[in-house]
């Protein structure tokens, strides 16, 4: 299974964006990117995700390398409830079929 | 709409026990899965499923049985429990390949 890669940790000041970066080099062309965070005690839910185009829902951006070997997630405005850790998964040809790594740890500073 | 549900929230089992952990979805959902999440780590996947009657086994799937007999449950069947298997489960499902993951609330497991 294609794997990613995130920083361990980032931090952000509140009311300012945040760019969270994912590689993921061995992506298939049938893989999917997703974006998922986790706040304490919590599953995980999801965020965002794409195929190829950038993205947008209320909630973030996904900007996806024309290569498709990275990706960014974007939150806009950065509030303290977006503290959470977030992953940046791949889904193959098997929606079931998700790799999570450690994540990402935001930390949102007022 | 219940979304994905899991029971019980709560567990403490003794070593070489067997247990079930409960996983159902009321969204029609093909996909379902099964995640383990140790203490500060990432989720793990344990074992999938990609309709009733198929599953297939994930990055850490020994010490755990699945079955999928119908489209809404996808029960966890720990065999012989272990100290090892002290983890929070979590059972996700999603409509299509590619589409959203919904999550359950987890069961912490803990095997003394």
């Amino acid at each position: 299974d294609a794997k990613t890669t995130q920083p361990n940790s980032m931090e952000s000041n509140e009311e300012e964006p945040v760019h969270l970066p994912c590689n993921h080099s061995t992506i298939s062309g049938t893989d999917y990117i997703h974006w998922y965070r986790q706040l304490p005690s919590q599953g995980p839910e999801y965020v965002i995700h794409g195929l190829t185009s950038n993205v947008n829902n209320r909630m973030a951006s996904l900007a996806i390398a024309e290569d498709r070997k990275s990706s960014t997630l974007i939150l806009h405005r950065a509030t303290l409830r977006d503290a959470a850790v977030y992953y940046c998964i791949l889904s193959g040809a098997n929606a079931g079929k998700s790799t999570f790594g450690d994540g990402t740890t935001l930390t949102v500073k007022p | 709409n219940a979304g994905v549900t899991q029971t019980p929230k709560f567990q403490v089992l003794k070593t070489g026990q067997s247990m079930t952990l409960q996983c159902a979805q009321d969204m029609n959902h093909e996909y379902m899965s099964w995640y383990r999440q140790d203490p500060g780590m990432g989720l793990r996947l344990i074992h999938y499923s990609v309709g009733a009657g198929i599953t297939d086994q994930g990055e850490v799937p020994n010490g755990y049985n699945v079955s999928r007999s119908t489209t809404e449950d996808f029960p966890l069947r720990l065999l012989s429990a272990a100290p090892s298997q002290t983890s929070v489960y979590f059972c996700a499902s999603s409509f299509d390949r590619g589409g959203e993951q919904f999550f359950g609330p987890g069961t912490r497991l803990t095997v003394l």
